[in-house]
C-alpha cells in the first residue's frame, strides 16, 4: 500500500529565515505529488504540483519554490520567510487526474 | 472562475441527529468532485470520489449524492466520533483541484 510522509511536523522560523519542508511517497511510481497550504477556517490552496523528476508547475507567485529531486520526493523550500507564509503545509500525491491522498501535514509558524 | 461553496460552515448535532452537508459548484467541464473528511492537525482523508449527475457512493453512515450543481454528503444516525470538518473538491483540470472551505461537524453525545 502507498504511504506518503512529510517532515517536519511542526516548525517555528523568525522571519528572514529559510525553509526547507520534505515530502516522501512509498509504494507508487511515478506520482503526480502536490503542494498545498492551509490557512485557518480556509480551504486548500495548491501551490506547485509535480508530474515528475524536475517537472514542476507554479499555481501561486510567491517566495516559495518547490523540487522534486527524485521521483518520489518533492521539497518545499523558501530563501526568506515572511509572516505570511504561516499555515499548514499538505503535500499529497495523486495517479493522474483523479483523488489525492494526502500527507500528516507542517505546521509552519513564521515569528 | 472555478468555485466551490460549503454550507454550512459548522454543525452541531446530537448523536443520532442525521442531518446533510452541502457543497455547491461552479466548473467548466466538472471531472470529479471528492469528499474528504479532515481532523484537527492531520492530512484530509480521502473518502469519495463523484463522476456524473446522479451518482451516489455509500460508507458506513455517509452517503453522497451529485447533481449538475451540487453535493450533498448525508450523514445518518451520526456519532461523536463523526466530528471533523468535511471538505469537498472539484476536479477541473488535470491537475487542477479547488476545495472550498469545509464544514466544521460537531457531533454531541
Amino acid at each position: 500500500s502507498q504511504t506518503i510522509h512529510q517532515w517536519p511536523a511542526t516548525l517555528v522560523q523568525p522571519v528572514g529565515s529559510p525553509l526547507s519542508l520534505e515530502c516522501t511517497v512509498e509504494g507508487t511510481s511515478n506520482p503526480n505529488l502536490y503542494w498545498y497550504r492551509q490557512a485557518a477556517g480556509r480551504g486548500l490552496q495548491l501551490l506547485f504540483y509535480s508530474i515528475g523528476i524536475d517537472q514542476i508547475s507554479s499555481e501561486v507567485p510567491q517566495n516559495l519554490s518547490a523540487s522534486r529531486p527524485q521521483d518520489r520526493q518533492f521539497i518545499l523550500s523558501s530563501k526568506k520567510l515572511l509572516l505570511s507564509d504561516s499555515g499548514f503545509y499538505l503535500c499529497a500525491w495523486g495517479a493522474g487526474p483523479y483523488e489525492q491522498y494526502f500527507g500528516p501535514g507542517t505546521r509552519l509558524t513564521v515569528t | 472562475e472555478d468555485q466551490v461553496t460549503q454550507s454550512p460552515e459548522a454543525l452541531r448535532l446530537q448523536e443520532g441527529e442525521s442531518s446533510s452537508l452541502n457543497c455547491s459548484y461552479t466548473v467548466s467541464g466538472l471531472r470529479g468532485l471528492f469528499w474528504y473528511r479532515q481532523d484537527p492537525g492531520k492530512g484530509p482523508e480521502f473518502l469519495f470520489t463523484l463522476y456524473s449527475a446522479g451518482e451516489e457512493k455509500e460508507k458506513e453512515r455517509l452517503k453522497a449524492t451529485l447533481t449538475k450543481k451540487e453535493s450533498f454528503l448525508h450523514i445518518t444516525a451520526p456519532k461523536p466520533e463523526d466530528s471533523a470538518t468535511y471538505l469537498c473538491a472539484v476536479q477541473a483540470g488535470a491537475n487542477d483541484m479547488r476545495f472550498g472551505a469545509g464544514t466544521r461537524l460537531t457531533v454531541k453525545p
